[in-house]
Parts: C-alpha cells; sequence; structure tokens
C-alpha cells in the first residue's frame, strides 16, 4: 500500500526558512496538499494542488513536489507557525496522510 | 462562510455502532462541487481517513479499506448535514473524529473546512 513518510520534528530558528519534507513513490505525479495543526484545534489546509495557497494562508507558506518528494517551505519563520504539519494525498479514490512534522521554533 | 459543526455522544461501548452528525452552513451537502468526509486522529495512528459521501447526479460514497466492512455515511438534505456509523466498534477505534468538506473546484479535492472535532471514547 502506498505509504507517505515525513521526519517526526524539524527546528528552525525565529526568521529563518523550514523545509518540512514528504516522501512517497512517484509523489510528484500526484497533488499534495499541507495543513497546519496547533495544539487542541482542528486542522487547517495551507497548501493545496502542491503549491497552491488558500486565501487567507500567508505569503510566507510555500510547497512544490517533484520527483519522490513534496516540500513545503516557511520562509521568515514565524513564533505562530510553531505547530504540527501534515501532508496529504489522494491515491486511487482513498486518501493518505503522512505522519506528521513537529515545526519548533527556537 | 462555510462551517461544519459536529455532534454526537463522546462515549461509546465496546461491539456498539458509533454515530456522529456534522451539520452544514453557508454550502450544500448536494452542492455538486464537494464532498464530505469524515476524518480521525488518534496518538498512535495520527491523521485516517474514514469515507465520504457526494452528489454528482446520484449519491455515492468512498470508503476506506481498513473500516469498510464497518462503517456508513449518509447525507440527509432535509437537514443540510451528514452523519457517520461505525458499527462494533472496539477501544482501537477511539480518536478525535472530524468531519471535513473537500471542495473540488476550489481547492482540487483538499479539505479546506473542519468541524471542531468529537473526542470519542470507546469503553465500557
Amino acid at each position: 500500500s502506498y505509504e507517505l513518510t515525513q521526519a517526526p520534528s524539524v527546528s528552525v530558528s525565529p526568521g529563518q526558512t523550514a523545509s518540512i519534507t514528504c516522501s512517497g513513490d512517484k509523489l510528484g505525479d500526484k497533488y499534495a496538499c499541507w495543513y497546519q495543526q496547533k495544539p487542541g484545534q482542528s486542522p487547517v489546509l495551507v497548501i493545496y494542488q502542491d503549491s497552491k495557497r488558500p486565501s487567507g494562508i500567508p505569503e510566507r507558506f510555500s510547497g512544490s513536489n517533484s520527483g519522490n518528494t513534496a516540500t513545503l517551505t516557511i520562509s521568515g519563520t514565524q513564533a505562530m507557525d510553531e505547530a504540527d504539519y501534515y501532508c496529504q494525498v489522494w491515491d486511487s479514490s482513498t486518501v493518505l496522510f503522512g505522519g506528521g512534522t513537529k515545526l519548533t521554533v527556537l | 462562510q462555510v462551517q461544519l459543526q459536529q455532534s454526537g455522544p463522546g462515549l461509546v461501548k465496546p461491539s456498539q455502532t458509533l454515530s456522529l452528525t456534522c451539520a452544514i452552513s453557508g454550502d450544500s451537502v448536494s452542492s455538486n462541487s464537494a464532498a464530505w468526509n469524515w476524518i480521525r486522529q488518534s496518538p498512535s495512528r495520527g491523521l485516517e481517513w474514514l469515507g465520504r459521501t457526494y452528489y454528482r447526479s446520484k449519491w455515492s460514497n468512498d470508503y476506506a479499506v481498513f473500516v469498510k466492512s464497518r462503517i456508513t455515511i449518509n447525507p440527509d438534505t432535509s437537514k443540510n448535514q451528514f452523519s457517520l456509523q461505525l458499527n462494533s466498534v472496539t477501544p482501537e477505534d477511539t480518536s478525535v473524529y472530524y468531519c471535513a468538506r473537500a471542495s473540488v473546484g476550489a481547492t482540487r479535492g483538499a479539505f479546506d473546512i473542519w468541524g471542531q472535532g468529537t473526542m470519542v471514547t470507546v469503553s465500557s
């Protein structure tokens, strides 16, 4: 079965660039989405169709997807960006989520 | 704006049926450009998609393989809501359950609206 792999944690200093990756076989052939989840809250969509931002999502969030890896990039990371981030794809009429990456801003 | 409001019990006994409802405001369960989903989350298994219901000239459902024998998702057009029923629950079904909209047009099937989540514990 298809699997998505994310690193459990990533740390970044305020103002720096954070890169969160999601790996899967030929992931670049699918559309990847990214969600941000803060403690006690529901997930929020931050990137869809690999690189598009929903309205209201800051420009510092961007995405790419090629080969076997999708990447969520947060430029000029702020303390408020500290959260769990999940990638997600559709595969054969079913949905798969990555295991999540905890982003720590310190 | 579109909102999803979940309701249902937070405690279910083993072997019984878990039932949750998701009321939609600002959109229609019969929309031709949306699908209505249930997703759950637990510390041990992360986010798991359970299934969806959607209308494209007729009603259709898709279910995750691992729950296909136990799950039913139904639309209720009279109340503009949809429901989840999960039969024969065990403690492994203990999770936070979310309803979510997948908007085909605007966000190409991504889950752009989520309910507030319901913590469901399976215990006697």
